[in-house]
């Protein structure tokens, strides 16, 4: 059984730039979630994909959005990077969009300079 | 406004000895939480969780114990090894309308078991 990937692992971007995140999720898991961890902090959730639909967002600005695939992989764009946007990009996969553990990629490092 | 504190930045304990970390959560619409442990350069790791139908829950060295009144969780690990340092993270969910599963997270204790 493959575990959640996460490409690529570090990322350096310039502020004003476009970066797209991408997640690959556990084997027969059909939702996607993603979250934001910056130092110091716990992730915060941005938000989930359940069947290729948007299924609830947090409270991140509209220039952060997302995708997922028939096959359940997912992409997290964002676009106009601010510098507050570097922060370790974390991907979780579920079973379901209800009520199940979720498990999560190695997460992408963020630097906007 | 944080809804889920883990007030311990930092916990240190001797080998064999027991952990306790704790969680205090404020909305009263949590049902579900779940305790995650982090090592560094890698994702967090489920470790166990609990419903709020329940007041404990175990998981071989690990036990959660939830109290809805005071809205406080725990995670002892018993006995505690070297390889359990890493960071503890507690997170909480609830009913969402459209079923979404938004897990709300604490900053994070750090664990640290000394042989």
């Amino acid at each position: 059984e493959t575990g959640v990937t996460q490409s690529p692992t570090h990322l350096i971007k310039t502020r004003g730039q476009q970066v797209t995140l991408r997640c690959s999720s556990q084997s027969g898991h059909n939702t996607v979630s993603w979250y934001q961890q910056a130092l110091g902090q716990g992730p915060q959730f941005i938000f989930q994909y359940y069947r290729e639909e948007e299924n609830g967002r947090g409270n991140f600005p509209p220039r952060f959005s997302g995708l997922q695939f028939p096959n359940y992989s997912s992409e997290l764009n964002v676009n106009a990077l601010e510098l507050d946007d570097s922060a370790l990009y974390l991907c979780a996969s579920s079973l379901s969009r209800g009520r199940n553990e979720q498990y999560f990629g190695p997460g992408t490092r963020l630097t906007v300079t | 406004d944080q809804q889920v504190k883990q007030n311990s930045p930092s916990l240190s304990v001797q080998e064999g000895r027991i952990s306790i970390l704790n969680c205090d959560y404020t909305n009263s619409m949590f049902d579900y939480f779940l305790w995650y442990k982090k090592y560094p350069a890698e994702g967090p790791t489920f470790l166990i969780s609990i419903s709020s139908i329940k007041d404990k829950n175990e998981d071989g060295r690990f036990t959660v114990f939830l109290n809805k009144s005071a809205k406080h969780l725990s995670l002892h690990i018993v006995p505690s090894q070297p390889g359990d340092s890493a960071v503890y993270f507690c997170a909480a969910s609830g009913r969402r309308e459209g079923g979404s599963e938004k897990l709300v997270f604490g900053k994070g204790t750090k664990l640290t078991v000394n042989p």
